[in-house]
């Protein structure tokens, strides 16, 4: 069965610190790919997505995210997070199917101290 | 353009009862998704519709069922409410139901089961 990992379940960061967020997948046909982002008391929003092309896709608010085929993942960066990025970040994959049929990580609880 | 809307946004039933959430999709989406959100299992897909039709299911219960009407709207139901229930229940929606169109989550009906 398809499934997501993503590798950290709470990170917590100092502004203006680095961030990088491991998401991998198992499933070895085409995908699609996504970053929805959480806000406390706030619906999903979609950060950035992969569907082909450049490997190498920007998102809303300085995300980033490399889809790297050979290794099934697609890691989200930013390279200076600040306090308004504390949030649950969730990778999620299309494989196959239909458009709405998304399959989630746990999600990321990212902790921002000012 | 007004997002995804949900009703009711929160709730309380009691185990045994049914209960019926619905969805207004972005005007002009054509596809409807339903998710189950928890701390424990994350989020999990529940079914899609496209033009009135179901087009996956996700591996919940025969007690979960969904429909979509003309204009798009769909509802979903539980019947025979069980305590593992309690969840936010998530709705999106995108144009098509084909692979490259952004999916637009509404904030969700959270559902207490007592």
């Amino acid at each position: 069965a398809q499934s997501v990992s993503q590798h950290n379940h709470h990170v917590i960061l100092s502004e203006a610190a680095s961030l990088e967020l491991g998401c991998n997948y198992s499933y070895g046909g085409t995908v699609n790919l996504f970053w929805y982002v959480q806000y406390p008391g706030q619906h999903l929003q979609l950060l950035l997505k992969y569907f082909s092309g450049d490997p190498l896709v920007k998102g809303i608010k300085g995300f980033e995210a490399e889809f790297i085929k050979s290794k099934f993942s697609f890691n989200l960066r930013k390279p200076s997070v600040q306090w308004s990025d504390t949030a649950e970040y969730f990778c999620a994959v299309n494989a196959g199917g239909s458009q709405g049929n998304l399959i989630f990580g746990k999600g990321t609880k990212l902790s921002v101290k000012p | 353009k007004a997002g995804v809307t949900q009703t009711p946004r929160y709730l309380i039933k009691t185990r045994g009862q049914q209960v019926t959430l619905s969805c207004s999709p972005i005007s002009g989406h054509r596809s409807v998704s339903w998710y189950q959100q928890t701390p424990g299992q994350g989020l999990q897909f529940l079914f899609e519709y496209f033009s009135e039709t179901q087009r996956n299911k996700g591996n919940f219960p025969g007690r979960f069922s969904g429909r979509q009407f003309s204009n798009s709207r769909s509802e979903m139901n539980v019947s025979t409410l069980e305590l593992g229930d309690s969840a936010l229940y998530l709705c999106a929606s995108s144009i098509g139901s084909v692979s490259g169109n952004t999916i637009y989550f509404g904030e969700g009906s959270w559902l207490t089961v007592v």
